[in-house]
């Protein structure tokens, strides 16, 4: 039980669907994020929430839209997304944000676009 | 850009060895480095964080030393085991939130 806990752990959407990632901590964290891991690269941060307010968006398209209501709870919502979206995303969690902080992880969510 | 590189970029070693893993960076304005384990399938496990004004961490058999001014970090592994196998990859925070990953060293122990 890593403490983050991300469903589904697998996804196979089209094109023109809408879907959604969800991530949940059970650690009584404040601040969490979203992470893409694509194959032969190296990971990349896309969103940090702290106290359910978003405090960094590394230039994500605005496909991928992050909600978060409440310090415990993370979403990414995914709509007319393109193959090269096609990876790992993972879910973190921190006591507070900052550089500070080790981050625990979830297990993440396997994304494949058709 | 900030780039983090980690060598190599993949490993075999027979079961007890003693290994050593590198991670380097181009900024040395750093505010630490992490190292972090991943297996397949799964997300990233935290294994050792090192804050700018340190040099060195340790847990068990794991050793993580930070070398700023030459933009260097090393994960030395003792009596290296098969429950080793994993990513082992670097990530290097900037400031508040600039996290910045390498690509990972995948090591294979041989039993």
């Amino acid at each position: 039980e890593t403490g983050v806990t991300q469903t589904p752990r697998h996804l196979v959407m089209g094109m023109t669907n809408k879907k959604s990632l969800k991530c949940e901590q059970h650690l009584g964290h404040n601040a969490m994020y979203w992470y893409k891991q694509s194959a032969k690269k190296p990971l990349e941060l896309m969103f940090v929430y702290s106290l359910e307010e978003r405090v960094e968006n590394n230039s994500v398209p605005s496909r991928f839209s992050p909600e978060c209501p409440n310090s415990s709870h993370l979403f990414l919502h995914l709509h007319t997304l393109q193959p090269e979206d096609s990876a790992l995303y993972l879910c973190a969690s921190s006591q507070e944000a900052g550089y500070h902080q080790p981050q625990h992880f979830g297990d993440g969510t396997r994304l494949s676009i058709l | 850009k900030q780039e983090v590189t980690q060598i190599p970029a993949a490993l075999s070693v027979p079961e007890g060895e003693n290994l050593v893993l590198n991670c380097s960076f181009t900024d040395s304005a750093i505010y630490n480095l992490q190292w972090f384990r991943q297996d397949p399938g799964k997300g990233l496990t935290s294994l050792l964080l090192i804050q700018s004004s340190q040099r060195e961490q340790t847990s068990g058999r794991l050793n993580a030393s930070l070398d700023k001014s030459s933009g260097r970090s090393t994960l030395y592994i003792a009596a290296s085991q098969p429950g080793d196998s994993a990513t082992y990859l670097c990530a290097v925070c900037y400031n508040f939130n600039k996290f910045y990953f390498g690509s990972g060293t995948k090591l294979n122990v041989k039993p």
